[in-house]
């Protein structure tokens, strides 16, 4: 298994810009889930899913958009990209179950920089 | 915003000492969890907590659910140079839906 995989693992837009990181699990995980990772705040919650077609906002969905058409692939989009959007994205998938739900498995991250 | 308080922020240890982290908060968590991240990497389970006073290993990791379900502390002992990462607790509130948050991160550095 290749895990949790994203793409690009880097990448520089200019403000305005739209783009899709992508994220993909081949784990058969049901949830699924986007955070970003700044320095001196931990991991904040974009965009989570708990199954193919089900999407729901965290603690910082405005300016992305998510869907989620199969289980395995997870995208997360920037509409119009601004230099707050800046920031290291992660993409995490766990299994469904009271327990093993809590147990996420994370991508390498992509780091997006936004001029 | 910020619902966990993690402290310390950073660590400059000896190699071979002991190491304590903690994260505290003012909100009852149903389920503790501590991570570890490499440069260039994403985070890594260690040890996930399910119930108030629960003291889990794993190897020399000692993780444990704070009685009050408040806090939860992170031991390591004997430290060595691949300890070296960001260490991060993470938890469910239902009052947040049961959604992880995270703390903002201990920063381990070992002097060999």
């Amino acid at each position: 298994n290749a895990g949790v995989t994203q793409t690009p693992k880097f990448q520089v837009l200019k403000t305005g810009q739209s783009m899709t990181l992508q994220c993909a699990q081949d784990m058969n995980h049901e949830y699924m889930s986007w955070y970003r990772q700044d320095p001196g705040m931990g991991l904040r919650l974009i965009h989570y899913s708990v199954g193919a077609g089900i999407t729901d906002q965290g603690e910082v969905p405005n300016g992305y958009n998510v869907s989620r058409s199969t289980t395995e692939d997870f995208p997360l989009r920037l509409l119009s990209a601004a230099p707050s959007q800046t920031s290291v994205y992660f993409c995490a998938s766990s299994p469904s179950g009271t327990l093993s739900y809590n147990e996420q498995f994370f991508g390498p991250g992509t780091r997006l920089t936004v001029l | 915003g910020q619902q966990l308080n993690q402290s310390p922020q950073s660590m400059f240890i000896q190699e071979g000492e002991d190491v304590s982290m903690n994260c505290t908060s003012s909100s009852i968590f149903n389920t503790w969890l501590w991570y570890k991240q490499d440069p260039g990497e994403g985070p890594v389970l260690l040890i996930a907590l399910y119930k108030a006073g629960e003291l889990t290993s794993n190897g020399r990791l000692t993780a444990q659910f704070g009685i009050t379900r408040k806090d939860s502390f992170l031991n390591i002992s004997a430290s060595i140079p691949s300890d070296v990462g960001i260490y991060f607790c993470a938890g469910r509130i239902m009052e947040y839906g049961n959604k992880l948050v995270f703390g903002a991160g201990t920063i381990l550095r070992v002097k060999s």
